[in-house]
């Protein structure tokens, strides 16, 4: 397995906090990219990281904030959370942007 | 906008079946195409990539084809077992208002009886 790890693997949280999600990688991929999984909607992407401090919107970024001030990790931030951001996170790295993706193990998050 | 579909939603065969589960893309421009595992709980598991030039792929009983002009992809999955329960997912990357960003199906969920 490729060597991705996701913190916290369980967060419960209440509307209007801030939240920050870690992806951790040991690969030294240049890609790195967040998603969320929702029942119906499949996984969409939020933000992508293309390099150190390279980073860009994905489908569903409102809300949503990212920084890569590391290759390995990629944080990322829901400024004020909300019910509508209770979902499992991904993270998935790819050594270029048509590689195959691995993804991590998720991350689910529940806003009361 | 790329779509991808994925049909049938769910499906519940016997042990040693053969069995296709399909994929559709709106959009046939695409770059490459890549089918994952997904267990109940846990994250992705790549199983195969299909760039826009290949037909096909194969890794052990499974095998993947791709025909971008009708914008279909089928996974077969020789004589199933038990262990294959899962969901599996399709994705696309590239068309052409999308660059290099992958593009879900919403899965088919598997379940293979004993």
């Amino acid at each position: 397995d490729a060597g991705i790890t996701q913190s916290p693997r369980h967060k419960v949280t209440e509307t209007g906090t801030p939240v920050t999600l870690r992806c951790h990688q040991t690969e030294n991929h240049r890609y790195m990219y967040w998603y969320r999984q929702d029942p119906g909607h499949g996984l969409r992407l939020i933000h992508y990281s293309y390099g150190v401090k390279d980073t860009d919107k994905g489908e569903v970024s409102d809300g949503y904030s990212v920084s890569r001030s590391k290759t390995e990790d990629f944080l990322l931030t829901l400024e004020s959370a909300t019910s509508s951001q209770t979902s499992v996170y991904f993270c998935a790295i790819s050594g270029s942007s048509r590689d195959t993706q691995y993804f991590g193990p998720g991350t689910r998050l529940t806003v009361l | 906008k790329q779509e991808v579909t994925q049909i049938p939603a769910a499906l519940s065969v016997p042990e040693g079946e053969n069995l296709v589960l399909n994929c559709s893309f709106t959009d046939s421009a695409i770059y490459n195409l890549q089918w994952f595992r997904q267990d109940p709980g846990k994250g992705l598991t790549s199983l195969l990539l299909i760039q826009s030039s290949q037909r096909e792929q194969t890794s052990g009983r499974l095998n993947a084809s791709l025909d971008k002009s009708s914008g279909r992809s089928t996974l077969y999955i020789a004589a199933s077992q038990p262990g294959d329960s899962a969901t599996y997912l399709c994705a696309v990357r590239g068309g052409s208002y999308n660059t290099d960003k992958l593009i879900f199906g919403t899965g088919t969920r598997l379940q293979v009886f004993p």
